[in-house]
């Protein structure tokens, strides 16, 4: 099973401040994908193949990295972007999920 | 606009089977996508369980493999989850979602609302 390991838990930023989250995985990933979460909202599909931004998704989100090592960026942070962020992988018929990181307003 | 939709008891006694479902709204469970389910401990992070095709063909999460049966119902547009012999380490938020498999993705693109599921007596 791929171990998918995001950093920081944590992120306290203001808003109009560059976020950068990263996500390592534990063996080489081949599908990438990374996801936003809101309190008590289900997850939203943000970015596709590691680069690749979803339906609707603004530009100030972007994202970067292959193999093991990926990237989320939010250029210029609006005060909605504020919420847990979620990478994902699937590798052999089975999918996992990063721990979360939690981005928080400082 | 797909839009799921889960439904099922919110509370299952411990060693019993948890059994919920997800209709499927303006697409056709019979399309060329994988349907998920993913669940969500209070607090905690995202497990996936597993996934079913139009065909009936299954993948489930090896750790929960032996427990777990899923199924579909194309006359009527939704499929359904089965978890048995739960226990409190079961009680979470239960997502159903579109899954998307293709030559460079694998994701989830539509998901339902979620559903909290407490395993208590």
């Amino acid at each position: 099973e791929i171990v998918l390991t995001q950093s920081p838990a944590t992120l306290s930023l203001s808003p109009g401040e560059r976020a950068t989250l990263s996500c390592r995985a534990s063996q080489r990933v081949r599908y990438f994908a990374w996801y936003q979460q809101k309190p008590g909202q289900a997850p939203r599909l943000l970015m596709s193949d590691a680069f690749n931004r979803a339906t609707g998704i603004p530009a100030r989100f972007s994202g970067s990295g292959s193999g093991t090592d990926f990237t989320l960026t939010i250029s210029s942070l609006e005060p909605e972007d504020f919420a847990v962020y979620y990478c994902q992988q699937r590798s052999n018929w089975l999918y996992t999920f990063g721990q979360g990181t939690k981005l928080e307003i400082k | 606009q797909v839009e799921l939709q889960e439904s099922g008891p919110g509370l299952v006694k411990p060693s019993g089977t948890l059994s919920l479902t997800c209709a499927v709204s303006g697409g056709s469970i019979s399309s060329t996508y994988w349907w998920s389910w993913v669940r969500q401990p209070p607090g905690k992070g995202l497990e996936w369980i597993g996934e079913i095709y139009h065909s009936g063909a299954t993948n489930y999460n090896p750790s929960l493999k032996s427990r777990v049966t899923m199924s579909l119902d194309k006359s009527n547009n939704y499929f359904s989850l089965r978890l048995n012999s739960v226990t409190a380490a079961d009680t979470a938020v239960y997502y159903c979602a579109r899954g998307v498999l293709g030559s460079s993705s694998a994701l989830w693109d539509y998901w339902g609302q979620g559903t909290l599921v407490t395993v208590s007596s």
